[in-house]
């Protein structure tokens, strides 16, 4: 089975501090995925990576960056964390190219305090 | 704009019923249409996908259905049980490059 870990299920940080969510896929995945879901807006999509040291902004890429090292790993940075963003944040990967099924990681809760 | 609406946003209903929830698209051009399952606190888990040319696909007791003519698409839930209490979530795929849009989900509440 693929799996999707995310290195934190719960989080509490306080604000200004530097926050990394780290995601690591087992199936050799090309594509990775960060997305933060919020009540009543959905998911959406923070940044993306189609290979290694590749990275394209989402929709709301403001307040984050992106690491993408090795294939299997796609790191999401806060660099100084804000009350604002207080969400879930999901890490999701997928295979080849086009819009094949995406594998999504257990969510790791973020409060910034 | 892309956009998916679902409805309704949440619903309760007693085990053992069924139900039917709805998803409306206005994405194009249009690749597929897929619907997820996403548990309190889990990751969303793909259900079924359904591209242009199909109408209907089941995955057990789920049944997908895919009008693209009305750009419509519904997941009915056949004899509804506990662990059916979710999200259900409908992500439509462009036909170009590897872009999704997603619906708002329905909380689906299975009471005993």
């Amino acid at each position: 089975d693929v799996k999707v870990t995310q290195s934190s299920r719960y989080l509490v940080k306080r604000t200004g501090e530097k926050v990394f969510l780290e995601c690591v896929q087992d199936m050799d995945h090309e594509n990775m995925f960060w997305y933060r879901q919020d009540p009543g807006l959905g998911l959406r999509l923070i940044y993306f990576s189609y290979d290694v040291k590749m990275k394209e902004k989402g929709d709301i890429p403001e307040g984050y960056s992106v690491s993408r090292e090795k294939k299997e790993r796609f790191s999401l940075i806060l660099e100084s964390a804000s009350t604002n963003q207080t969400s879930m944040y999901l890490c999701a990967s997928s295979f080849g190219t086009g819009t094949g099924e995406l594998f999504f990681g257990e969510g790791s809760r973020l409060t910034v305090l | 704009k892309n956009q998916v609406e679902q409805s309704p946003q949440s619903l309760i209903i007693l085990e053992g019923k069924n139900c039917t929830l709805q998803c409306n698209y206005t994405v194009s051009p249009f690749s597929n249409l897929r619907w997820y399952k996403q548990d309190t606190g889990r990751g969303p888990v793909s259900l079924t996908i359904m591209t242009f040319s199909e109408n209907t696909k089941s995955n057990g007791r789920y049944t997908a259905t895919l009008d693209a003519d009305t750009k419509q698409s519904s997941l009915h839930i056949t004899a509804s049980q506990l662990s059916d209490s979710a999200s259900y979530i409908c992500v439509v795929s462009l036909n170009a490059g590897n872009m999704l849009t997603f619906g708002g989900g329905t909380r689906l509440m299975v009471k005993p």
